[in-house]
């Protein structure tokens, strides 16, 4: 289930189950998200990314769903496996300046076995 | 190169002193941007540089801090008089443009006793 944790929100899964994370967006202007993944001791890593003119998109294993009527992301991973154990962040972008790229605390996903 | 580069990989410096940090952005890449993240926390945004545009430093915490890209290329952050609140990982990242997709290196572990 999920917890928050001293700094980050953990979500615990068991092996094989599907994963979703979610993710709360602030400007209902931002029109290009992106979820990354940030193993331990590593830079984040691109996993997906959505316009705002869509509302689901796939990628191998993972999906992300866009609700922009409550301005609400979701990462969903299919069948999870010890390697999806990292740190998830989203990331929205409005405008066209670098200021302009939010990224959310993250939640911290734990596999087990 | 194959991806983004980052060096130091880690850094332990004294209080006072000034630290510089490099990113090798992907070749062809316009877009680079600095980050921060510390300990548990997400993503701060400190500089972005867009082709021959002026930066955004919109980011950038305070005057201790500054950054360079010189000929399009690589950058250099700079932190000048380091405090140990600066402590944390400085990610680099880079996009062919603007608002695209962000590849991140390995970061830079700074720890300022």
């Amino acid at each position: 289930g999920e917890s928050v944790g001293l700094h980050l929100p953990t979500l615990s899964v068991q092996e094989g189950d599907n994963s979703i994370i979610n993710c709360a967006y602030s400007n209902s202007a931002s029109d290009y998200f992106i979820w990354y993944k940030q193993e331990s001791g590593k830079g984040p890593q691109f996993i997906i990314d959505i316009r705002s003119n869509m509302d689901k998109r796939q990628g191998q294993r993972v999906t992300v769903l866009l609700n922009k009527t409550v301005k609400h992301l979701s990462l969903q991973i299919a069948a999870t496996q010890p390697g999806d154990s990292a740190v998830y962040f989203c990331a929205e972008i409005f405008d066209n300046y670098g200021q302009n790229f939010v990224f959310g605390p993250g939640t911290r996903l734990s596999v087990l076995p | 190169g194959a991806g983004v580069s980052q060096s130091p990989s880690n850094k332990v410096t004294e209080k006072g002193k000034d630290v510089e940090l490099r990113c090798d952005p992907i070749s062809g890449h316009t877009a680079l941007y600095w980050y921060r993240q510390s300990l548990g926390q997400g993503l701060e945004f400190l500089i972005y540089f867009q082709g021959n545009s002026a930066p955004d430093k919109s980011g950038l915490p305070s005057d201790r801090f500054s950054a360079e890209r010189t000929g399009g290329s690589v950058s250099t952050l700079t932190i000048q008089r380091t405090q140990q609140e600066d402590s944390a990982v400085y990610l680099c990242a880079s996009s062919f443009t603007e608002q695209e997709t962000q590849y991140f290196g390995p970061g830079t572990r700074l720890l300022v006793l």
